[in-house]
């Protein structure tokens, strides 16, 4: 199985922050790895696939970015409505899996 | 507009069963994969089960394997989750979703539309 491991788990910040999140894949999924945005008693929002493909309708301050393994998402100055939990996945093969989530709090 | 909307949650003692469907509107459904993905109380997204648009493939993540079953109508417009063998660990807000191609093909590439949830729990 394809592991992805996500980094902070949490963090702290103000609006206006730039904001860096990171999944590492275990092994290849070429651009198969979309983001998503997750609030409580809320469904899952899709903010970015294959790796940096910004959704319609999804503000311009986010974006994604892929570099070997590694896979970030960003934030470019955090506005209150971005304080939520978010994961990446992992498409490319079967079990699909989810990155084990960043919650971004206020500072 | 496009929506899925999920039905059949409820309390269910260990060992028993509980179907979940979810209707799907606003899209041609019989053109997409769908997915059921959970997330427990506290915990993070799991997906759970993956099932093509012509519901010939099938896969299941193995916490759920051999105990829960993906199906679809497509004329109904419907995804279903049979949920045999229950347990503790099962209780979680179920999700429907949509992958984000309409590819008529067996890739996967995530999901896009997502319903509002159903809520399981699984206790004695």
């Amino acid at each position: 199985d394809i592991q992805m491991t996500q980094s902070p788990s949490s963090l702290s910040a103000s609006v206006g922050d730039r904001v860096t999140i990171t999944c590492r894949a275990s092994q290849t999924i070429s651009s198969f790895l979309n983001w998503y945005q997750k609030k409580p008693g809320k469904a899952p929002r899709l903010l970015i696939s294959a790796a940096s493909s910004l959704q319609s309708g999804v503000p311009s301050r986010f974006s994604g970015s892929e570099s070997g393994p590694d896979f970030t998402l960003t934030i470019s100055s955090l506005q209150p409505e971005d304080f939520a939990t978010y994961y990446c996945l992992q498409s490319y093969t079967t079990p699909l899996t989810f990155g084990g989530g960043t919650k971004v709090e206020i500072k | 507009q496009v929506q899925l909307v999920e039905s059949g949650g409820g309390v269910v003692q260990p060992g028993k069963s509980l179907r979940l469907s979810c209707a799907a509107a606003g899209f041609t459904f019989s053109n997409y994969a769908m997915y059921w993905v959970r997330q427990a109380p506290g915990k993070g997204l799991e997906w759970v089960a993956v099932i093509s648009y012509d519901g010939s493939n099938r896969d299941y993540a193995d916490s759920v394997r051999g105990r829960f079953t993906i199906s679809r109508d497509n004329p109904k417009n419907t995804l279903y989750l049979q949920m045999n063998s229950l347990r503790g660990e099962d209780t979680a807000v179920y999700y429907c979703a949509r992958d984000r191609t309409p590819a008529r093909n067996y890739n996967y590439y995530g999901m896009d539309v997502w319903g509002q949830g159903a809520t399981v729990t699984v206790s004695s």
